[in-house]
């Protein structure tokens, strides 16, 4: 079983602060997932990183592969009420279909 | 239509009742999933199908039964439940996208076991 850290396991905002999330293995992977999931709903895929050392940007969101491509963290540029969920990582190995999850970051963003 | 629709989105059974859930998609997904989440944790795979055919089963007891009658469908079928295995479950189908399965997830069922 790949094990998958995230930290911090909660974290509390206030409206407009900047945050990162990290997500931490000791395996390397093929790829990686980031999903957000709010109350009430499922997780909803948010980007997928590839290459080692690769930066995606989603509007106020940057994701980042590390270059050895065992982990991967999460900013948050002022953050809003909206960015209140639960975000998850998954590492993929090539095209198999058993997605398991990291442990999560519980976000509250406060108005 | 990028939906996946699960049935009922609340049920309560107690441990001797027989209860189904329900998951349905129609975008064409040919692998679909059933997870189980608990109150601010991950969720955690249960079943994987495949065209229709079962092909991961992550030791899950075999009071969960799952059920895949064709590539739309999805069914877990539940029989004397323990009120540990109340929490979320959530049904998700996959595509690939440039070789890298891409999850959709249905809103899930909460279930409460008596």
């Amino acid at each position: 079983t790949q094990l998958l850290e995230q930290s911090p396991q909660f974290l509390s905002i206030q409206e407009g602060e900047n945050l990162t999330v990290y997500c931490n293995s000791s395996s390397v992977f093929s790829s990686l997932q980031w999903y957000r999931q709010e109350p009430g709903e499922g997780p909803v895929l948010l980007v997928t990183v590839v290459t080692g050392g690769e930066v995606k940007k989603l509007k106020r969101l940057t994701f980042q592969f590390g270059d050895a491509r065992k982990d991967s963290s999460l900013h948050i540029t002022a953050a809003q009420p909206g960015d209140t969920g639960l975000y998850l990582c998954a590492p993929r190995s090539g095209s198999a279909r058993q997605l398991t999850f990291g442990s999560g970051t519980q976000l509250t963003v406060l108005p | 239509d990028t939906e996946v629709t699960q049935t009922p989105k609340h049920l309560v059974m107690g441990m001797t009742n027989k209860k189904s859930l329900k998951c349905e998609q129609h975008m064409g997904h040919r692998a679909m999933y059933w997870y189980k989440q608990k109150a601010k944790k991950p969720p955690e795979l249960m079943f994987v199908y495949s065209y229709e055919k079962l092909s991961i089963n992550e030791s899950v007891p075999s009071r969960f039964s799952p059920e895949c009658p064709n590539s739309s469908l999805l069914n877990l079928h539940l029989h004397a439940l323990q009120p540990e295995d109340s929490a979320l479950y959530l049904c998700a189908s996959s595509a690939s996208d440039r070789g890298h399965e891409k999850l959709f997830f249905g809103s899930g069922t909460q279930l409460s076991v008596l």
